[in-house]
C-alpha cells in the first residue's frame, strides 16, 4: 500500500498564481484533512472531510478551497497565491471507526514569491 | 492559551539518558496522539491513546485523563531518536481532525 501520496513535493509560485496540491490515499479512510506547518506555530487545520461530498473549514481556511468527489482524493486549491501561504502542507487520513490512527503524507513545501 | 501545550520546547541530552516530553491539553478529547517528525521529513504516528499506557520498543506513552496530561518517554536514548515530537488531540466524540502542540525538538548527543 502506498498510504497517503502528496504531490508535488516542492513548488514555487508567483503571487497571484493558482495551483492544486494533490492528496490521494489507498486505505479507504473516511476522514481526510489538510494542515499547514509554519515555524513556531505547529500544524494548523485548513480544511477537512468526513467522507465523499462532505467538507468543512478548519482553523485557517481563507485562500484555500477543497472538494472530495471520491473517497481516495482530497485536493487543496490555492486560487490566488499570496506570500503568507508560504508553508509546508501536509495531508492526512484516518478511519472513522475506533481506533482511528492517522497516516500523513510526506508534505509539500510551497514558496510564494 | 493554546489548547495543546508541550514542554520542553527544546531538549538536548546525552546518548543513553531517559527522556520525558510532556503534553497538557485544555479541551475534551477522544484520543491523544504522539507523532515524530525528522528534519525535512514527514510525520509518523507513534502512539494513539485514550487511557493508560502504551509501549513500543524504547518508547512509552502515558495519559492521565483526569489531569489532562500525557507524557512520552524514551528509554536508553540514541542519536537516531533526534527529531521533533508532536502531541496532538482528536476532539470529543470524533476523530476527523487534530489540534496540535508546537512540538519538542529533541537532540541526542553521542
Amino acid at each position: 500500500n502506498a498510504g497517503v501520496t502528496q504531490t508535488p513535493k516542492f513548488q514555487v509560485l508567483k503571487t497571484g498564481q493558482s495551483m492544486t496540491l494533490q492528496c490521494a490515499q489507498d486505505m479507504n479512510h473516511e476522514y481526510m484533512s489538510w494542515y499547514r506547518q509554519d515555524p513556531g506555530m505547529g500544524l494548523r487545520l485548513i480544511h477537512y472531510s468526513v467522507g465523499a461530498g462532505i467538507t468543512d473549514q478548519g482553523e485557517v481556511p481563507n485562500g484555500y478551497n477543497v472538494s472530495r468527489s471520491t473517497t481516495e482524493d482530497f485536493p487543496l486549491r490555492l486560487l490566488s497565491a499570496a506570500p503568507s501561504q508560504t508553508s509546508v502542507y501536509f495531508c492526512a487520513s484516518s478511519y472513522s471507526n475506533w481506533p482511528g490512527g492517522y497516516t500523513f503524507g510526506s508534505g509539500t513545501r510551497l514558496t510564494v514569491v | 492559551k493554546n489548547e495543546v501545550e508541550q514542554s520542553p520546547q527544546n531538549l538536548t541530552a546525552q546518548e543513553g539518558e531517559f527522556i520525558t516530553i510532556n503534553c497538557s491539553y485544555s479541551v475534551g478529547i477522544s484520543a491523544l496522539h504522539w507523532l515524530q517528525q525528522h528534519p525535512g521529513g514527514g510525520i509518523v504516528s507513534l502512539f494513539m491513546l485514550s487511557s493508560g499506557k502504551k509501549k513500543h520498543g524504547r518508547l512509552i506513552a502515558t495519559i492521565n485523563i483526569q489531569e489532562k496530561h500525557s507524557s512520552l518517554h524514551i528509554t536508553a536514548s540514541h542519536p537516531r531518536d533526534s527529531a521533533v515530537y508532536i502531541c496532538a488531540v482528536s476532539p470529543n466524540f470524533g476523530n476527523e481532525k487534530l489540534t496540535f502542540g508546537t512540538g519538542t525538538r529533541l537532540t541526542i548527543i553521542p
